[in-house]
């Protein structure tokens, strides 16, 4: 099994609202990734897991906080967000950090 | 800092045609190099890296690209373009840390 999954595909929320987004990867990667891209734009990333601890937060707003529940789940909880906030949020795995990465199809997230 | 710069916006090329995307990169020490591909709303699809080796390294879906150390390219080919290339274009570098650090992207459209 070679793929990254991602949960919703689609997001629409209220600036008030709290959501999770969802990551599984079933690959024995020990490196997962977060990032995030705007339109016609290279991806951002926001955050790094290595052996599920948090090895690099690219400074990012504290409204996305990740989690890493075991070595195949990856969570971005978010919380009032913002109308620029909205993006497709890209998951990705690899072997270790640095290496050759897999992505997942995104969840693509409409802050209204 | 290293980094990768892809100086066309846009590539335009007919089928059967020869497909040529550029990348230059700029790194200290070794380069670690990727190229991906985005096909619309969808994550990032992996189809070459360079490491070391080889100056011709070839990779999925009939693509190669062509390290060229002293013009610091790295040009991504495909002999015989097909209108499902149709895509957005991404090279990569490994940056410090192991991050990923993307070009700005080339759009490919491949025309009947």
């Amino acid at each position: 099994d070679t793929e990254v999954t991602q949960t919703p595909k689609h997001l629409v929320m209220g600036m008030t609202n709290k959501k999770s987004l969802k990551c599984e990867q079933h690959m024995g990667h020990r490196a997962m990734y977060w990032y995030k891209q705007k339109a016609k734009k290279p991806p951002e990333l926001m955050f790094v897991y290595s052996y599920e601890k948090l090895s690099i937060n690219e400074s990012v707003p504290s409204r996305f906080s990740p989690e890493c529940p075991n070595s195949s789940l990856l969570n971005l909880h978010l919380h009032a967000l913002q109308p620029e906030d909205s993006a497709l949020y890209l998951c990705a795995s690899s072997q270790v950090e640095g290496e050759k990465q897999y992505f997942g199809p995104g969840t693509r997230l409409t802050v209204t | 800092a290293q980094s990768v710069a892809q100086p066309e916006d846009q590539v335009n090329v007919a089928e059967g045609n020869p497909l040529t995307v550029k990348c230059t990169y700029s790194v200290s020490g070794n380069p670690y190099l990727f190229w991906y591909v985005q096909y619309p709303n969808r994550g990032l699809q992996f189809l070459l890296k360079y490491i070391t080796g080889d100056n011709l390294v070839k990779g999925s879906y009939g693509f190669e690209a062509e390290f060229n150390k002293s013009q610091t390219s790295f040009h991504l080919k495909k002999p015989s373009a097909l209108v499902s290339d149709s895509a957005l274009y991404f090279c990569a570098v490994r940056g410090s840390w192991g991050k990923l650090q993307f070009g700005a992207g080339t759009q490919v459209v491949v025309t009947p």
